[in-house]
C-alpha cells in the first residue's frame, strides 16, 4: 500500500496521560499536515512540514500538542497530559507541491480520552 | 471564524436522482477548491477540484459549478446511487495558506434505494 499511512488507528487513554501517533506520508511527497476531525466537523489544520521543517502552526496546537518530522519522513505527533477534549480523530495528510495541491490523506487515528 | 460554508447538512435522494450540495467562501485569495468525499471510519478521498479561471468541471458523475464573482462553488453527483452516501466536505487553499485546507461542515448523503 503505497497509501499515506497512520498509527495507531485507535487510541484510548486515559485523561493526564501522554500520546504519540505515527504517520508515515506518501514516499516522495515533501508536504505533511496534521488535521483533527471532531464529530459532525471538517477537519481543522494543525500544523504543516515541508521536508523536516515546521513552518505553520495552528492557534489550536496548545502548548501541550508537539510535532517533528526527522530527516522528512515520516512525522509524530505527541500530545501530553491529554484532557477529556482531545478526544478526536487525528488525521494526517501528504502533498508534493504548492502548486499541485492535491492532498491525500491516512485513515486517522482515532483518540478517546477517558 | 468560518471561512467555508457549506449546506446543507444533510441531504437524502433518491437512487439516479442529482445530489446538490453548495459552499461560500469569503477569502478572495484562495485558489484550489477541492471536494473529499468520506466514508465512516475512513480519511477523506479527494474527490474532485477546480481552480477559480474554470466555471466548470466534470469528472465523470461528478461536477463542479463555481462562481467566482458570488464566491459560491457547489458539487452536483448526477444519477446518485447507494454507494454515493457518504460525507462530503468542500474546502479552500490558498491566501497564503501554505496549502493546509480550510473545510467547511460537511454535508452527509444519503442515497435512498
Amino acid at each position: 500500500d503505497t497509501g499515506v499511512s497512520q498509527d495507531p488507528r485507535h487510541k484510548i487513554t486515559k485523561r493526564g496521560q501522554n500520546v504519540t501517533f505515527r504517520c508515515d506520508p506518501i514516499s516522495e511527497h515533501n508536504r505533511l499536515y496534521w488535521y483533527r476531525q471532531t464529530l459532525g466537523q471538517g477537519p481543522e489544520f494543525l500544523t504543516y512540514f515541508q521536508n523536516e521543517a515546521q513552518l505553520e502552526k495552528s492557534r489550536l496546537l496548545s502548548d501541550r500538542f508537539s510535532a517533528e518530522r526527522p530527516k522528512g519522513s515520516f512525522s509524530t505527533l505527541e500530545i501530553q497530559r491529554t484532557e477529556q477534549g482531545d478526544s478526536a480523530m487525528y488525521l494526517c495528510a501528504s502533498s508534493w507541491t504548492l502548486e499541485n495541491t492535491e492532498a491525500f490523506f491516512g485513515q486517522g487515528t482515532r483518540l478517546t480520552v477517558v | 471564524q468560518q471561512q467555508v460554508k457549506q449546506s446543507p447538512q444533510s441531504l437524502i435522494v433518491q437512487k439516479g436522482g442529482i445530489s446538490i450540495i453548495n459552499c461560500a467562501y469569503e477569502n478572495t485569495a484562495f485558489d484550489y477548491f477541492p471536494w473529499y468525499q468520506q466514508f465512516p471510519g475512513k480519511g477523506p478521498a479527494l474527490l474532485i477540484a477546480i481552480r477559480p479561471d474554470v466555471s466548470e468541471k466534470k469528472e465523470g458523475r461528478f461536477t463542479i459549478s463555481f462562481n467566482k464573482s458570488a464566491k459560491q462553488f457547489s458539487l452536483h453527483i448526477m444519477d446518485s446511487q447507494p454507494g454515493d452516501s457518504a460525507t462530503y466536505f468542500c474546502a479552500a487553499v490558498g491566501g497564503g495558506s501554505q496549502g493546509n485546507l480550510i473545510f467547511g461542515k460537511g454535508t452527509k448523503l444519503s442515497v435512498k434505494p
